[in-house]
């Protein structure tokens, strides 16, 4: 089945620890994004890639970094700069052509103490 | 720069009943998507209905639909006989500029009452 997959569902690290959320996808989409979700807030774009070796920044990308090596995969890194890190990410990928229809993955609920 | 507005947090309603959600936005661009996504209590984000701006009649999909008034830039959604599994957090959607990325209302959570 084609789609896209993130893990773990659920993540927990201690303050000033960096940590990497996977996002994977099958669907031979170009486009891949990350959005973060708090309550109230909806969600929010924090980069997204187009194309392999190339990614741009969202709206809020302090404290972020990801890569973009390989089509199918866009990993992003939480690091220690981001001051509120607990949240939930959702991973999304899209074709090129038709970047506003995009599918999302199952999310990732990151708890740092 | 585009803006989403979803001016009610949450709403409820009674099963089998009619619900609006209202969802009102700012582009400058002139052609444009518009999008409706349910994230039930999973958390995964569903697609529930489009709209291209460029046409005049209102789409539907089954039990949803929309009251795209592009002069006003509303943008609602309609759910008619609701069901227990409409109970979810609705996002109204549109593309930053062209073909990029998305930006979201903060949402609505629907509550569906049996």
């Amino acid at each position: 089945d084609g789609g896209i997959t993130q893990s773990p569902k659920y993540l927990f690290r201690k303050e000033g620890q960096n940590v990497t959320l996977s996002c994977e996808q099958n669907l031979n989409h170009d486009a891949m994004y990350w959005y973060r979700q708090d309550p109230g807030q909806g969600l929010r774009l924090i980069y997204y890639s187009q194309i392999v070796n190339d990614f741009q920044k969202g709206d809020i990308a302090e404290g972020y970094s990801v890569s973009r090596e390989k089509k199918e995969s866009f990993p992003l890194t939480v690091t220690s700069a981001q001051k509120n890190p607990t949240a939930f990410y959702l991973c999304a990928s899209s074709s090129a052509i038709r970047a506003y229809e995009q599918y999302f993955g199952p999310g990732t609920r990151l708890t740092v103490t | 720069a585009q803006t989403v507005t979803q001016s009610q947090p949450e709403m409820s309603v009674q099963e089998a009943e009619t619900v609006t959600l209202s969802c009102t936005y700012d582009t400058s661009e002139s052609n444009y998507y518009l999008f409706w996504y349910k994230q039930p209590p999973s958390r995964q984000m569903i697609l529930v209905i489009r709209q291209e701006a460029y046409k005049q009649q209102n789409a539907t999909e089954n039990r949803f639909s929309v009251n795209f008034q592009k002069a006003a830039k509303s943008f609602s959604l309609k759910i008619s006989d609701s069901q227990l599994g409409d109970t979810a957090m609705y996002f109204c959607a549109l593309p930053y500029s062209g073909n990029t990325p998305l930006v979201f209302g903060k949402g609505t959570r629907l509550s569906v009452i049996a």
